[in-house]
């Protein structure tokens, strides 16, 4: 089975300041990849998704995630962060057989003014 | 747009009451799925469907069951309502075309207390 970690269960950074939201993941075949965001008091929401061709991708909100097969990551990141960034954000891996995705634990973003 | 509903946003429930959670999807997906989520767990998958009548267990199955007697529709049942089973519950679909696949899309979900 595939699994995924996310470094920090928060992160904190102020208005402005760079995103920064880190994936590594285990599989034993080329993975497909995904971010995912939740607002309060919603359901999950996609952000971008990796299966093959460039390596960068670029999802909605100005954030884009980079897949390095080297180092088995796909770090989540943006420029700049606003106010209305503030959500805790999933990282998730497709199963190799079925239509599964196993998902990180969550990482709580924190966006000071 | 797709559009993934469930029954209730909220719900309490008391110990050892039976439990329906119901998911509505638009889409003509395939495959549904139900989690519950918890701080610090993230999404643990309880059951999923890839096609009606028929269901796979995912990783935390036990104390659940579900039911797909039409494509749109998926259903959770918590049996006898346990005080552990206090969550977040999330119903996602899915399509089983292979530019989409793996791309779930979910509904609001059904923060459940059991008292």
């Amino acid at each position: 089975a595939q699994s995924v970690t996310q470094l920090g269960s928060h992160v904190s950074v102020s208005e402005g300041a760079l995103v920064l939201l880190r994936c590594n993941y285990s599989s034993s075949v080329p993975p497909y990849l995904f971010w995912y965001v939740q607002y309060p008091n919603q359901g999950l929401q996609l952000l971008l998704k990796y299966t093959t061709g460039a390596t960068l991708v670029k999802g909605i909100n100005g954030f884009e995630a980079e897949f390095k097969k080297s180092e088995t990551s796909f770090h989540l990141t943006k420029p700049s962060a606003h106010m209305s960034d503030a959500a805790e954000y999933f990282c998730a891996v497709g199963e190799t057989s079925g239509s599964r995705l196993t998902f990180g634990e969550g990482t709580q973003l924190t966006v000071n003014p | 747009d797709v559009k993934v509903t469930q029954s209730s946003r909220y719900l309490v429930k008391r110990t050892g009451e039976k439990v329906f959670l119901e998911c509505v999807q638009d889409m003509d997906h395939e495959n549904m799925f139900w989690y519950r989520q918890d701080p610090g767990l993230g999404l643990r998958l309880i059951y999923f469907s890839y096609d009606v009548k028929m269901k796979e267990k995912g990783d935390i199955p036990e104390g659940y069951s579900v039911s797909r007697e039409k494509k749109e529709r998926f259903s959770l049942i918590l049996e006898s309502a346990s005080t552990n089973q206090t969550s977040m519950y999330l119903c996602a679909s899915s399509s089983l075309s292979s530019g989409a696949m793996y791309e779930q899309y979910f509904g609001p979900g059904t923060r459940l207390t059991v008292t």
